[in-house]
Formats: C-alpha cells, structure tokens, sequence
C-alpha cells in the first residue's frame, strides 16, 4: 500500500466513448503527475499539476485532459477513445523535499474495444 | 531530456548481489540519479537516488563513476522478490521522470 489511491482499478470503454480515471493521496502532497503505460513500455508521462494548476505536459493530444482539487485529489479524462489508449494509467504524488520521491498508484488498467 | 541506457534483461540467482549498470554519457550537472522499480502488477517504486557520491538505503546501494556518465545499482543479496523490472532516470529534482525500458530483472531460486 503506497498511499496513493487510483480508481477503478480496471475498466473496459468502447471507441469514441470518454473516462475519467481517478487519484487520491493520504500525502497531502500538492504535486501529481499522471503516466501511461502501455504493455511491455516504461511508463510515458502525460501531465502535471501543482496547486491546481497543470505545468507541465508530454506529447499527448488535448483530448488527455485533467483536473486537481484543493485537497489535491485528481482526475484524468480521456475523450474520444481510441484502441491505442488501452494502457495502465499512472498516477503520482511527489515530494519536493529529499529523497525527491514519485510514489505511484497500483494504476487503472484501461481496455479500449 | 538526457538519455539512459541499460540491458534489456538481467539473471542472477537468489541470496546473491546483483549489479545493475546504467549509461549517461550525458548526464547534465544538475541531473540527479534516480532508480525505479516495478513489480508486477504494481505502480514505479522509489528505490533510491545520488547526484555525485554514492548512495546506501535499506533497500540497496547506489555507486556513481567520478564523471558522472554511468552508475551502478547493487542489490547487496538478491531475493525472489527483487524480480522487477528497474529503471535509471535522470531528473533534476521533483521534475518529471523520463523512463526507458528498463532492465528485466529474473533471479533464480
């Protein structure tokens, strides 16, 4: 258990449908990144938010979306679903004091058919 | 961002250190050294990280060249429970982690 909650834990959509995954930390940490990772890859950083505010992004399109609330719980939303978007998604709290640590979430595991 | 690179896979029997090398001929001068690991089934796990001097925690050692282009990650005795795949990451501190493929970890009973 690493304190850093992600639900549910599995999901099945259908192309063209939208999901919103969910985080949650017991860290309080004001600090979340969010990860795909598709099967047999090391993880791919998507985004970042910090106080609410997202500021930082990978290469993903704008249909990868989030949201951080003020007790710093976050949601990622995918709209537009396509088959490639089957992957586990990641989320993290950091801890911008030493030892610098990302502590993940066990993921959702998304399954696009 | 600086590249890593590091084996595909890796064998070492139980009970029996294990030695995990990771390139950085890139390496910039504010890039911590940061090493991950993921169980099966499990999210990324902090396992430890150094800027210049080597490292030692509960969970393994790490030791850094004098030029900062390779490191090594020791599992002083490894278990079944080592097996995973581990990650070398560059990152100056807090910012976003760029992983690669990792190297397979498989240790034998």
């Amino acid at each position: 258990e690493t304190g850093v909650t992600q639900s549910p834990t599995h999901l099945i959509k259908t192309r063209g449908q939208q999901v919103t995954l969910r985080c949650s930390s017991q860290s309080g940490h004001n600090t979340v990144s969010w990860y795909q990772q598709a099967l047999g890859q090391g993880p791919q950083f998507i985004f970042q938010y910090y106080r609410e505010e997202e500021n930082g992004r990978g290469n993903f399109p704008p249909r990868f979306s989030g949201l951080q609330f003020p007790n710093y719980s976050s949601e990622l939303n995918v709209n537009a679903l396509e088959l490639d978007d089957s992957a586990l998604y990641l989320c993290a709290t950091v801890d911008w004091t030493e030892p610098y640590g990302y502590t993940f979430g066990s993921g959702t595991r998304l399954t696009v058919v | 961002d600086a590249k890593t690179t590091q084996p595909n896979s890796m064998e070492s029997n139980e009970e029996e250190p294990v030695h995990l090398p990771c390139n950085h001929s890139t390496i910039s001068g504010t890039d911590y050294i940061h090493w991950y690991r993921q169980l099966p089934s499990q999210g990324p796990e902090y396992v430890i990280h150094g800027l210049t001097s080597n490292v030692n925690n509960r969970m393994a050692s790490l030791a850094i060249a004098e030029d900062r282009k390779s490191s090594t990650l020791i599992l002083h005795r490894a278990t079944l429970r080592d097996a995973a795949v581990y990650y070398c990451i560059l990152a100056y501190a807090g910012n976003m982690l760029t992983f690669g493929g990792g190297t397979r970890l498989m240790v034998k009973p």
